[in-house]
């Protein structure tokens, strides 16, 4: 059973382009949930998709967008890079049973913007 | 909003001693706590979590307890060894429409575990 996979694994872009960033949950997850993780801190909350719409958001710009597809995978997608914007990505996947939802992290997406 | 506070930062034991890792939150509603162990170049792994209702959880070598009054919870291995040298994260999440918010990290502790 394969886990949360991302792509690609590192990124350079440079300041003001765009990147675009993927996630394929968990086998069985619904719901994607996405991550930005600076050097020496803890994973932020960014936003959530379930049933293709955003469910929550976090306290980012809205430069910050995604999608998810019927088949539960999401993109992420950042406008208009900032060096700041330089982080680990992460996406989890999750999937509620009997009120309870565990999150399963895949391996990130090491984004750097000069 | 939910704040997470970690600590201590770095921790250092001797292979075989147990660690503790302790962690408060502010908001009352939060209701799930889990515990990451990330290690370098990866992304966080769940190792254990607990829910509001219950007090204490423990598999193997590794133990969780929550005191909601004073609102803390904290982590605790048990005979450690090398392969545990790793940085463990805390977080912290809450009945959302029906379904777990989403979660609030503490700033992480990075263990070192000596031969």
């Amino acid at each position: 059973d394969a886990g949360v996979t991302q792509s690609p694994t590192h990124l350079i872009k440079t300041r003001g382009q765009q990147v675009t960033l993927r996630c394929s949950p968990k086998s069985g997850h619904d719901t994607v949930s996405w991550y930005q993780q600076a050097l020496g801190q803890g994973p932020q909350f960014i936003f959530q998709y379930y049933e293709e719409e955003e469910r929550q958001r976090g306290n980012f710009p809205d430069r910050f967008s995604g999608h998810q597809f019927p088949n539960y995978s999401s993109e992420l997608n950042v406008n208009a890079l900032l060096l700041g914007d330089s982080a680990l990505y992460l996406c989890a996947s999750s999937f509620l049973l009997q009120g309870s939802e565990t999150q399963y992290f895949g391996p990130g997406t090491r984004l750097l913007v000069l | 909003g939910e704040n997470v506070e970690q600590h201590p930062s770095t921790l250092s034991v001797q292979e075989g001693d147990s660690a503790v890792i302790k962690c408060t939150y502010s908001d009352s509603a939060s209701n799930y706590f889990p515990w990451y162990k990330q290690e370098l170049g990866k992304g966080p792994q769940l190792i254990i979590d607990i829910r509001s209702n219950v007090g204490e959880k423990k598999d193997q070598r590794i133990a969780v307890t929550l005191n909601k009054t004073a609102k803390h919870f904290s982590l605790h291995i048990t005979e450690t060894q090398p392969e545990d040298s790793a940085v463990y994260f805390c977080a912290a999440s809450w009945n959302y429409g029906g379904s777990q918010g989403n979660l609030i990290f503490g700033k992480g502790t990075k263990l070192s575990v000596k031969p």
